[in-house]
């Protein structure tokens, strides 16, 4: 079983530049999530899907997009690299159920 | 808006002792709390999930207690091992932003040899 799998697992990036994170799960789970982790800090929400074609900002939206084409596919943009920017980033999945999925994360550094 | 706490930030304690992670949480209407592992440059692993009409969940050395009223969990391990050293996160979902899960910024366990 995949799971939930992230591409690419580090990245570096020039402070501008433009990048997608790529999320698919093969769970057929209607709700996604896109976390950043900062050093110390818990997991903080960017962007949320409930389900194909639907989604909506979280806590810290800005800086990113997100699109749902598909329920398997959630990819994360970031137009404008920013220092601010440089984290860990997690997407999850889950069906109605209680349980949440985590993929492995993208570290992602803006220089 | 919730918010959820851990305390403490780090512990170290020798191999074998018991010992008790805590969380807390400022709203207490929550659908359920679930314990993550995660390991050094690595994803979050789940450890126990309690649904907000349950008190307690156990596996194997694990066992996780909630009191929704308080606002607060604990994670209990048992003879503790040091394979059990990494970072413990806590993480409440309740009906925000798509019932997404807020999580604590963690406890990060050492177990020493």
């Amino acid at each position: 079983n995949a799971g939930v799998t992230q591409t690419p697992k580090f990245r570096i990036l020039k402070i501008g530049q433009s990048m997608t994170l790529q999320c698919t799960q093969d769970m057929n789970h209607n709700y996604m999530y896109w976390y950043r982790q900062d050093p110390g800090m818990g997991l903080k929400l960017i962007y949320y899907s409930v389900g194909a074609g639907i989604t909506d900002k979280g806590e810290v939206p800005n800086g990113y997009n997100v699109s749902r084409s598909t329920t398997e596919d959630f990819p994360l943009r970031l137009e404008l690299a920013a220092p601010s920017q440089t984290s860990v980033y997690f997407c999850a999945s889950r069906t109605g159920l209680p349980e949440a999925f985590f993929g492995q994360g993208t570290r992602l550094t803006v220089v | 808006k919730q918010e959820v706490t851990q305390i403490p930030a780090a512990l170290s304690v020798p191999e074998g002792e018991n010992l008790v992670l805590n969380c807390s949480f400022t709203d207490s209407a929550i659908y359920n709390l679930q314990w993550f592992r995660q390991d050094p440059g690595k994803g979050l692993t789940s450890l126990l999930l309690i649904q907000s009409s349950q008190r307690e969940q156990t596996s194997g050395r694990l066992n996780a207690s909630l009191d929704k009223s308080s606002g607060r969990s604990t994670l209990y391990i048992a003879a503790s091992q040091p394979g059990d050293s990494a970072t413990y996160l806590c993480a409440v979902r309740d009906s925000g932003w798509g019932q997404n899960f807020v999580f604590g910024p963690g406890t990060r366990l050492s177990v020493l040899p």
